[in-house]
């Protein structure tokens, strides 16, 4: 394991649930990052927490919910979501907001699947 | 929009040669790039990064050549070996402050080196 636990590993969900993605670090980090990666298209930037605070939003539809309660635990909350909102959604963190040389920590990611 | 182009999509490479995976970014605020290795079932780990003072940086059989004139760059692996089979993905930010948080990627490549 890297570091960062996301749980579930796989989820199918109907488009009327609600479901919730939760992330997990124990590094010490200070930001923490939603990607979403889709099959032949860039790791996509979703959103930034910095020290709890929200710092970017990159356009993300209102269906996907962050929460960052504290600087350890990252959640994506769902609901109403579309098929093409199918991937592989990746919860990373760093020591900061600004990148390091040590990088991003990235965990398994979860697999979602809307039918 | 801040974009980062990858090449190839898709690489196979016989086991001892030299893999070779490029990428061109627009932004020229971007100050730090660095290079994720992806296996399956699992989430991008840092290999390598680089920043525009320098031309070329080496790791071990990780090579990354730099062209600030041309906004370039590219990974060379070095005598690969079919545990380097991998999906790579370029990526560049503003290490130095300023512009958005997080990583901008690269759509990644498949590489296969063949025993």
């Amino acid at each position: 394991e890297t570091g960062v636990t996301q749980t579930p590993r796989h989820l199918v969900m109907g488009m009327t649930n609600k479901k919730s993605l939760k992330c997990e670090q124990h590094l010490g980090h200070n930001a923490m990052y939603w990607y979403k990666q889709s099959a032949k298209k860039p790791l996509e930037l979703m959103f930034v927490y910095n020290f709890k605070e929200q710092t970017e939003n990159n356009s993300v539809p209102s269906r996907f919910s962050p929460e960052c309660p504290n600087s350890s635990h990252l959640f994506l909350h769902l609901h109403t979501l579309q098929p093409e909102d199918s991937a592989l959604y990746l919860c990373a963190s760093s020591q900061d907001r600004r990148a390091s040389w040590v990088g991003y920590t990235f965990g398994s990611g979860t697999r979602l699947t809307v039918v | 929009q801040q974009q980062v182009k990858q090449s190839p999509q898709s690489l196979i490479v016989q086991k001892g040669g030299i893999s070779i995976i490029n990428c061109a970014y627009e932004n020229t605020a971007f100050d730090y790039f660095p290079w994720y290795q992806q296996f399956p079932g699992k989430g991008p780990a840092l290999l390598i990064a680089i920043r525009p003072d320098v031309s070329e940086k080496k790791e071990g059989r990780f090579t990354i050549s730099f062209n600030k004139s041309a906004k370039q760059f590219s990974l060379h692996i070095m005598d690969s070996q079919p545990g380097d089979s991998a999906t790579y993905f370029c990526a560049a930010s503003q290490y130095s402050g300023g512009g958005a948080d997080g990583l901008t990627f690269g759509k990644g490549t498949h590489l296969i080196i063949q025993p």
